[in-house]
């Protein structure tokens, strides 16, 4: 079955770019009716949705963070990545991706084992 | 953005109980409404979608109900492994929400 594996540095220092990989295996990421997602939470508090991208290369993006982020696809490699941009020390979160089925209702089915992110100097 | 307010924010309960968690819309959201479990260290994981429809795997004693603002998650009789916090999430809008979140305890 589908599984998703994301990766990226660990630590990043504040004003830089966060850079993170989810990689798809199981399944093609440009089959089917799915969008490909990004979540994050910080450590003991709720989860904050990101943006996703369509298979089709449309995006949306949480308004919060819209000027900061930046999702694309590569479907050589079946992967997505997410970018975002000016990081302080709120951005220090556990960074899930996610795949969500589109064909009818909207829901994550699939998720990442999630990867640590600390914004630090 | 449509708001998404669970309760309670925590419940302590014993092996056996029925127990049922709340999730109020600010705005109707008709029947997209989800729910995840979440373990600590752990990925959220799906249990049910479209308000009403358990996922796959997902043990029977878990079910949902409700349309348009207000929704239940309901677990029929707890097990060990129940105890864990659980999430709505709203996908009626491009800009997906989740609630805060209901952190199940053992009693």
């Amino acid at each position: 079955q589908v599984q998703l594996q994301e990766s990226g540095p660990g630590l990043v220092k504040p004003s830089q770019t966060l850079s993170l990989t989810c990689t798809v295996s199981g399944g093609s990421i440009s089959s089917g009716s799915y969008y490909w997602s990004w979540i994050r939470q910080p450590a003991g508090k709720g989860l904050e949705w990101i943006g996703r991208i369509y298979t089709s290369g449309s995006t949306n993006y949480n308004p919060s963070l819209k000027s900061r982020v930046t999702i694309s696809v590569d479907t050589s490699k079946n992967q997505f990545s997410l970018k975002l941009s000016s990081v302080t020390a709120a951005d220090t979160a556990v960074y899930y991706c996610a795949r969500e089925e589109a064909a009818g209702y909207y829901y994550m089915d699939v998720w990442g084992k999630g990867t640590t992110v600390t914004v630090s100097s | 953005d449509i708001q998404m307010t669970q309760s309670p924010s925590s419940l302590s309960a014993s092996v056996g109980d029925r127990v049922t968690i709340t999730c109020r819309a600010s705005q109707s959201i008709s029947s997209y409404l989800n729910w995840y479990q979440q373990k600590p260290g752990k990925a959220p994981k799906l249990l049910i979608y479209a308000a009403s429809s358990l996922q796959s795997g997902v043990p029977s004693r878990f079910s949902g109900s409700g349309s348009g603002t207000d929704f239940t998650l309901t677990i029929s009789s707890l097990q060990p492994e129940d105890f864990a916090t659980y999430y709505c999430q709203q996908s009626y809008s491009t800009l997906l929400t989740f609630g805060q979140g209901t952190r199940l305890e053992i009693k």
